[in-house]
């Protein structure tokens, strides 16, 4: 089984400011790490994930991530966020072989003000 | 234009009444899913399919249905909904060779008194 900690439910910043959504994870078998965004009234777009080789991951809308097998921790950064960042993200884990079944954090709302 | 349709969007019944939420995908993917959402406890996903007539259950399967007798179809069945069962629903699909990426629809919110 999988359980998904995102230590933040909320993070305010300041448009072009950078920022950091951190999730950890724990699993006793080696996983496959994703992150999704939703925004207001939609469904969820995948953001970037990580299956296997580099550690560090580039997403779309500039964003990227690093997994840190050590640290158990797939944390999401951005260097300079803009107003429409503004929105839900999601950090999700699936074992790489067997269940089809992913587990999802509880979500970080990203609130990025002018 | 690729996407996941998912009706109705919004919904208020009465518990005990039968519903069905529909979703198609017009990407040919094998695999398809429900999540439900709920404030605070991220997506947890009801049921899954991988192929035509083809369904797993997800980790929070109790209350519902599905079908995939299509594989564009994968319609969601609440016999006898429950105030429980009040949530947003999400279906998903994805190519088999790439599962991980999976395609959402924008949501059912499904309100049950």
């Amino acid at each position: 089984a999988q359980s998904v900690t995102q230590l933040d439910s909320q993070v305010p910043v300041f448009e072009e400011a950078p920022v950091e959504l951190r999730c950890n994870y724990s699993s006793s078998v080696s996983v496959y790490l994703f992150w999704y965004v939703q925004y207001p009234n939609q469904g969820l777009q995948l953001l970037l994930k990580y299956l296997s080789g580099s550690t560090l991951v580039k997403g779309i809308n500039g964003f990227e991530a690093e997994f840190n097998k050590s640290q158990t921790s797939f944390h999401l950064r951005k260097p300079s966020v803009h107003i429409s960042d503004t929105a839900e993200y999601f950090c999700a884990v699936r074992a790489t072989g067997g269940s089809y079944i992913p587990t999802f954090g509880r979500g970080t709302s990203l609130i990025v003000h002018p | 234009e690729a996407q996941v349709t998912q009706n109705p969007r919004y919904l208020i019944t009465v518990t005990g009444k039968k519903l069905t939420v529909t979703c198609s995908q017009n990407m040919n993917h094998e695999y398809m899913s429900w999540y439900r959402q709920d404030p605070g406890l991220g997506l947890r996903q009801i049921y899954y399919s991988m192929n035509v007539e083809v369904t797993d259950k997800g980790d929070v399967p109790e209350g519902y249905k599905v079908s995939r007798k299509e594989k564009r179809n994968f319609p969601l069945i609440l016999e006898s909904p429950s105030p429980n069962q009040t949530s947003l629903y999400f279906c998903a699909s994805g190519r088999q060779g790439a599962i991980n990426e999976q395609f959402f629809g924008p949501g059912t919110r499904l309100t049950v008194l």
